[in-house]
């Protein structure tokens, strides 16, 4: 079990708006920023929002990223087939003293 | 262009060990937080271990305490991850990562601002 806990799976049609949650405890998303990656089938992830809500450059910005309280929400407006992916949130845990990741959503279009 | 390339995986029985390096190029590796991130087949992504610039602090997963040392060569331009006592549930491909620099607008540095740059991986299976 994932010390944050992410939705295994998600879907939406192309030109919807996908949210998947992360949620965590006070002594990760609480206190620290969230992190999300996506991993495209058989490649390594990809940095795709840091800071809770910021996006490196090269990502569209159909990607955001939010947080409140212990969970946070990755949202992908107008999804589309490139994003069929699985996306893992991640934040720095005080009480582990290590980096966590949520177990991961597949995200399907369909 | 930031490169970081894995290698040293391979079939181990267990309770064997591997060493693990990871050559960086298209940076300044001293500067940079480096880390391990592991996934096991069809599974999820699991951090192992970090290490600061410039070696002096180490953080590691709680299954790999003990086991697993991290270290890094900044003159080499190199990482590495020690894994002694290997178990089966080792097995999984793992990938180098390079901890992302980051200021916020009120200019507070963030060292490790997540993981912007990730080899490809090498897989490393325990089995007998």
């Amino acid at each position: 079990q994932s010390v944050l806990t992410q939705p295994p799976s998600a879907s939406g049609s192309p030109g919807q708006r996908v949210a998947i949650s992360c949620s965590g405890s006070s002594s990760n998303i609480g206190s620290n920023h969230v992190y999300w990656y996506q991993q495209l089938p058989g490649t390594a992830p990809k940095y795709l929002i840091y800071r809770n809500n910021q996006r490196p450059s090269g990502v569209p910005d159909r990607f955001s990223g939010s947080k409140s309280g212990t969970s946070a929400s990755l949202a992908i407006s107008g999804v589309r087939s490139e994003d069929d992916a699985h996306y893992y949130c991640s934040v720095w845990d005080d009480s582990l003293s290590g980096w966590v990741f949520g177990g991961g959503t597949k995200l399907t279009v369909l | 262009e930031v490169q970081l390339v894995e290698s040293g995986g391979g079939l181990v029985q267990p309770g064997g060990s591997l060493r693990l390096s990871c050559a960086v190029s298209g940076f300044t590796f001293s500067n940079y937080y480096m880390s391990w991130v592991r996934q096991a087949p069809g599974k999820g992504l699991e951090w192992v271990a970090n290490i600061r610039e410039d070696g002096s602090e180490k953080f590691y997963v709680d299954s790999v305490k003990g086991r697993f040392t991290i270290s890094r060569d900044n003159a080499k331009n190199s990482l590495y991850l020690q894994m002694n006592s290997l178990r089966t549930d080792d097995t999984a491909l793992y990938y180098c990562v390079r901890g992302a620099e980051d200021f916020d607008s009120s200019g507070f540095y963030y060292p490790e601002s997540g993981f912007d740059y990730w080899g490809q991986g090498t897989l490393v299976t325990v089995s007998s």
